[in-house]
């Protein structure tokens, strides 16, 4: 049971260009989210999704996207990079309802932009 | 106003120490209070949850929602160099997702 893995664990991109940041989880869980922590800052939520073609926004969508095709996978895709998605990326997993608030969380990637 | 507010720290304490950690909130929403724990270049991890008012206890681990004060506390006794860790406070309403506080950097002086 890995619980969520994350891939790639780092990357530097040159600004403009794109990526996308692998999430995959083997509980089983419906919802699944990405969030992005900046240094004194939080997490802050990108996107969430309740179930396989289902996703939604959160705090700070903007310069991402997602998509939900199985249970177990949910990549967030940045498209033309900048030096403000500097951050580290942690995708989540949980079971939905009144235990979402049990949120599992991957290793998480680094991402750097310049 | 931010929605949680979280002193970043750091807070150095010595072995043994008793560690207070605390959070303060705006939303009257908010049911669930939760603790995460962040150790360095990992994912955080659910450490305490308690739901609405009152105090729970866990190990060396006490959690206490005031909600009249809007206020949340974490206590570690006997703290141990392994709990050093940035902790993260998080909260949520029904059908609301969380909303996590900037996380407290705590380090343990053996």
């Amino acid at each position: 049971n890995a619980g969520v893995t994350q891939t790639p664990k780092f990357r530097i991109l040159k600004i403009g260009q794109s990526m996308t940041l692998q999430c995959t989880q083997d509980m089983n869980h419906n919802y699944m989210y990405w969030y992005r922590q900046d240094p004194g800052m939080g997490l802050k939520l990108i996107y969430y999704s309740v179930g396989a073609g289902i996703t939604d926004k959160g705090e700070v969508p903007n310069g991402y996207n997602v998509s939900r095709s199985t249970t177990e996978d949910f990549p967030l895709r940045l498209e033309l990079a900048a030096p403000s998605q500097t951050s580290v990326y942690f995708c989540a997993s949980s079971y939905p309802g009144p235990r979402e608030y049990e949120q599992y969380f991957g290793p998480g990637t680094r991402l750097t932009v310049t | 106003q931010k929605e949680v507010e979280q002193d970043p720290g750091p807070l150095s304490v010595p072995e043994g120490a008793i560690v207070s950690l605390n959070c303060t909130y705006s939303n009257s929403a908010f049911q669930y209070f939760m603790w995460y724990r962040q150790y360095s270049r990992k994912g955080p991890e659910l450490l305490m949850y308690t739901y609405s008012s009152g105090n729970k206890e866990d190990g060396r681990f006490t959690a206490q929602v005031d909600k009249s004060s809007k206020y949340i506390s974490l206590f570690i006794r006997d703290s141990q160099p392994s709990d050093s860790a940035t902790y993260l406070c998080a909260m949520k309403g029904y059908g609301n997702k969380l909303v996590f506080g900037a996380g407290t950097i705590l380090r343990v002086k053996s």
